[in-house]
């Protein structure tokens, strides 16, 4: 019931294309989704979220998809950088509470030119 | 603005040694206060979370502990140090809403 799946595992993804990142829940008391972006030896930086009142949230080159009724919510990576090769990690939440965040298990993304 | 430090940033102990990790968090009050494990290449283990000081909360039964002694310090401890303890420790922090914020993490290897 609090498990978020997240694919694929792993990502390659050529310079310039579209990285897509999946992640599916079923709790539906969920209603926060933060994406996390993190590089080797550094903690998880938060990268962009959506509340479940949306389908769509963008900022610059990153993209939330969010289908409510389908209980998924994907990340879209326009123009893939090398530089945006990192582990990305979905996540979900519920307002009650301590606000504690379940994570999927993170798709590492490499970019090659 | 909101800084979270952690220290140290690099740990080696021997097994059976014990541990002890520090985070605190400046401008802000009340933060809920989290600890998480990373093992190589896996995902983010939640240990313990705070909303308060003295209240803790312990989602794995381990050998590991937790305390906040101050409103903006969360401690993780240890007595014995297993090899199974080894791995990337993250606090984090939010100021009672959703957005959680990382530190930079501790290295801890146990050999």
């Amino acid at each position: 019931q609090q498990q978020v799946k997240q694919s694929p595992q792993s990502l390659i993804v050529q310079k310039g294309g579209i990285s897509i990142i999946n992640c599916a829940y079923e709790n539906t008391a969920f209603d926060y989704f933060p994406w996390y972006q993190q590089f080797p030896g550094k903690g998880p930086a938060l990268l962009i979220a959506i509340r479940p009142d949306v389908s769509e949230k963008k900022e610059g080159r990153f993209t939330i998809s969010f289908n409510k009724s389908a209980k998924q919510f994907s990340l879209h990576i326009m123009d893939s950088q090398p530089g945006d090769s990192a582990t990305y990690f979905c996540a979900a939440c519920t307002g009650a509470g301590s606000y504690q965040l379940t994570f999927g298990k993170g798709t590492k993304l490499s970019v090659i030119p | 603005s909101q800084t979270i430090h952690q220290w140290p940033a690099t740990l080696v102990q021997p097994v059976g040694s014990p541990l002890s990790l520090e985070c605190t968090v400046e401008g802000t009050s009340n933060p809920n206060l989290y600890w998480y494990r990373q093992a190589a290449g896996r995902g983010l283990q939640l240990l313990f979370y705070s909303v308060g000081i003295g209240q803790i909360s312990s989602e794995v039964p381990q050998n590991l502990s937790a305390s906040r002694p101050q409103d903006r310090q969360f401690i993780l401890s240890s007595k014995k140090l297993l090899l199974s303890d080894s791995g990337f420790y993250l606090c984090a922090w939010n100021p009672g809403d959703y957005e959680q914020y990382f530190g930079p993490g501790t290295r801890l290897t146990v050999t």
